[in-house]
């Protein structure tokens, strides 16, 4: 099992470009999540999906969109980024909520 | 805002002796985890304990929980230069997790 995929591992966009986050889970589990840590902090929630066709803000939601694709299946959109956004980005799964998470590898985010 | 508040910020310590961290939370929890970040990598699971639970055990780690005030402690025994992390509580609410900003640890060979 590959756990929490997260695609790319690297980027760095001009200010107003958008993309997408990728991340992706081979667990079976119904709970995904996508956190933001910015240098010397703790992560910082910004949307979850307790299930598959549900999805609710988290603490810092403004200038991101989420997708819960599918099950397995959770991405991420910067519609306009700014330089605000330069975070590290991870995506987490668990089995169901207030279970134990389990991290991707994590997304280096550079918005110049 | 953070929920969840790591004491102390930074930790350096001998191979073999023990390591406590403490995380102090405002508000009403489900349960409370505990989690290690090695330098530029993911967060990996350690323990979690639920809010009827006081103490929990699993390896070296030793956690307790006490909701009247709000406050959970982790210890790691014996301690080895692997331990080097940042370690980090998470208060779980209503499905949501928050975290606090981090203890970091060093282990000295």
């Amino acid at each position: 099992n590959a756990g929490v995929t997260q695609t790319p591992k690297f980027q760095v966009l001009k200010t107003g470009q958008s993309m997408t986050l990728q991340c992706a889970q081979d667990m079976n589990h119904n709970s995904m999540y996508w956190y933001r840590q910015d240098p010397g902090m703790g992560l910082r929630l910004i949307y979850y999906s307790a299930s598959e066709g549900t999805t609710d803000k988290g603490e810092v939601p403004n200038g991101y969109n989420v997708s819960r694709l599918n099950k397995r299946e959770f991405s991420l959109r910067l519609e306009s980024a700014a330089p605000s956004q330069t975070s590290v980005y991870f995506c987490a799964s668990c089995f169901a909520r207030s279970y134990e998470q389990y991290f991707g590898p994590g997304t280096r985010l550079t918005v110049t | 805002s953070q929920q969840g508040e790591e004491d102390p910020q930074a930790l350096s310590i001998q191979e073999g002796e023990n390591a406590t961290m403490n995380c102090s939370y405002k508000t009403s929890i489900n349960n409370l985890q505990w989690y290690r970040q090695n330098s530029g990598r993911g967060l990996v699971h350690l323990i979690l304990i639920r809010s009827n639970e006081r103490e929990k055990h699993s390896g070296r780690l030793r956690v307790t929980l006490d909701t009247s005030k709000k406050s959970s402690s982790l210890l790691i025994t014996a301690s080895r230069a692997a331990d080097t992390a940042s370690y980090f509580c998470a208060t779980d609410w209503e499905g949501k997790s928050t975290f606090g900003d981090g203890t970091t640890l060093t282990v000295k060979p």
